[in-house]
C-alpha cells in the first residue's frame, strides 16, 4: 500500500502562513490525497482532499506536485485553533481497500502566539 | 446540525466484562467505521459497514464485535477477549464506502480498563 511521510512536528507563529509537507512517492494514479486534522481528545476533522489539481476551500489550500509524489497543505493564517495533529492520507479510488483511510502519526503543529 | 454522536465520552470497564460503545449518525451516510487510537499513534480500523445488516472486519477485529441493524447506528462491543482494550475509540461515517466525499468522525469514547 502507498504510504505517506510527514515531519513529526512543526511550529508556526500566529497569523503567519503554514506549509505542511507530505511525501507520497509510491502514490498510484488513482489515489486521492486527503488531509485531516485532530485536536486533543477529539475525532479527526476533514480538511481537504484532491487528486491532481490544486484545491482550495474555506479551511486550507492543497498544493499537489506535478508528479504527485508530494503535496503541501497550506494554512493561510495560522490561529491558535489550528494547533492540532495533521494527517496526510492516501485513499484508493477503487479496488481492494478503497474504503480504508490509513492514518499514520501525522504532523503535530504548534502555533506560537 | 447533522453529525455523529458517540457515547459515553468516558467509559471504565472491569477486566472480564463486555462493554458496548454507541455510535449514531444523522447524516444519512451509508458507510460507517470503527477505529482505535492508542497514545501517540495513528488510527487502526476495527470494523466497517457498507450497508445495513452487513459489516466487515478491519485490521484489528479480534476481541470486538459490531452490529448494523439500522442505518443510523453502528454499536461496537469490546469483549473480554480483547487483550488490551484501553484506548480511544472513534466512529466515522461516509456517504459511500469509497469515502470519496470525505469522512465524518465522532468525538470519541475513551475506554479504560480498571
Amino acid at each position: 500500500d502507498a504510504k505517506t511521510t510527514q515531519p513529526n512536528s512543526m511550529e508556526s507563529n500566529e497569523e503567519e502562513p503554514v506549509h505542511l509537507p507530505c511525501n507520497h512517492s509510491t502514490i498510484s494514479g488513482t489515489d486521492y490525497i486527503h488531509w485531516y486534522r485532530q485536536l486533543p481528545s477529539q475525532g479527526p476533522e476533514y480538511v481537504i482532499h484532491g487528486l491532481t489539481s490544486n484545491v482550495n476551500n474555506r479551511m486550507a489550500s492543497l498544493a499537489i506536485a506535478e508528479d504527485r509524489k508530494s503535496s503541501t497543505l497550506i494554512l493561510h493564517r495560522a490561529t491558535l485553533r489550528d494547533a492540532a495533529v495533521y494527517y496526510c492520507i492516501l485513499r484508493k479510488n477503487s479496488g481492494a481497500g478503497s474504503y480504508q483511510l490509513t492514518f499514520g502519526k501525522g504532523t503535530k503543529l504548534s502555533v506560537i502566539p | 446540525d447533522g453529525g455523529i454522536t458517540q457515547s459515553p465520552k468516558y467509559l471504565f470497564r472491569k477486566e472480564g466484562q463486555n462493554v458496548t460503545l454507541s455510535c449514531e449518525q444523522n447524516l444519512n451516510h451509508d458507510a460507517m467505521y470503527w477505529y482505535r487510537q492508542d497514545p501517540g499513534q495513528g488510527l487502526r480500523l476495527i470494523y466497517y459497514s457498507q450497508i445495513v445488516n452487513d459489516f466487515q472486519k478491519g485490521d484489528i477485529a479480534e476481541g470486538y464485535s459490531v452490529s448494523r441493524e439500522k442505518k443510523e447506528s453502528f454499536p461496537l462491543t469490546v469483549t473480554s477477549a480483547q487483550k488490551n482494550p484501553t484506548a480511544f475509540y472513534l466512529c466515522a461515517s461516509s456517504i459511500y464506502l469509497t469515502g470519496q466525499y470525505g469522512y465524518t468522525f465522532g468525538s470519541g469514547t475513551r475506554l479504560t480498563v480498571v
